[in-house]
């Protein structure tokens, strides 16, 4: 069966250190994997996407996943967080293209100033 | 990527009623998509509207408790039946962009059933 997998409920990081986010998915194929992040009350913000080529994407506000085909791992990355980084992450995989997508249980950052 | 909305943006409800959300897109999109996001949870995909045909719905959710509507390629409608405190919950449409690989999101309708 197709899953993804966000191993840590919270994630904790001082300001201006590092963050990381951890992923990972079980499907078979080429996967399509995506990070989405939702602020309080708001909806589901499209941060980054690897869908093929170099295994370091980067995307909106300073983010970046790495994809590691053979851990099945996309880990949500930024050298230097910041308080407004806040926020629910959720970790995402579609089997293909047009497919629905399957949404980790997200991991709640806090930015710690 | 394209401005989504929906309405209502939040809304109380008795239990027993009915609450139709209406997610409108700024340009013509092929696929819609509904979700639910319960309290504290992920989101799980109700159906896909596809426009001029019926809605593809996932395993757990029939069109008898979420009748959906898609009359066009910008428009789409969500309909929660017979509610029950259980269906309190964010509803989200999402639309799959020009090349299909990538869903954006509406901001939400937050629903509580008494």
């Amino acid at each position: 069966a197709q899953s993804v997998a966000q191993p840590e409920d919270q994630v904790n990081v001082a300001e201006g250190n590092p963050l990381t986010v951890k992923c990972t998915y079980s499907v078979s194929g080429n996967p399509y994997l995506f990070w989405y992040v939702q602020y309080p009350n708001r909806g589901l913000q499209f941060l980054l996407k690897y869908i093929t080529g170099d295994n370091l994407v980067k995307g909106s506000y300073g983010f970046e996943a790495e994809f590691n085909k053979s851990q099945t791992s996309f880990h949500l990355k930024k050298p230097s967080a910041l308080v407004s980084d806040s926020a629910l992450y959720f970790c995402a995989v579609s089997p293909s293209r047009d497919d629905k997508i399957i949404f980790g249980k997200g991991t709640r950052l806090h930015i710690l100033p | 990527s394209a401005v989504i909305s929906q309405k209502p943006s939040r809304d109380i409800c008795q239990r027993g009623t009915s609450l139709t959300i209406q997610c409108q897109v700024d340009s013509q999109v092929t696929m819609m998509f509904w979700y639910r996001q319960q309290p504290g949870q992920s989101l799980t995909l109700i159906a896909t509207a596809n426009q001029g045909s019926e809605a593809t719905y996932e395993s757990g959710f029939v069109i008898d408790k979420f009748p959906i509507s898609r009359p066009n390629l910008t428009f789409s409608t969500l309909t929660v039946s017979n509610m029950s405190p259980e269906d309190s919950s964010i509803y989200l449409c999402s639309v799959a962009s020009g090349s299909g690989d990538t869903q954006y999101f509406g901001p939400g309708t937050r629903l509580t059933v008494l």
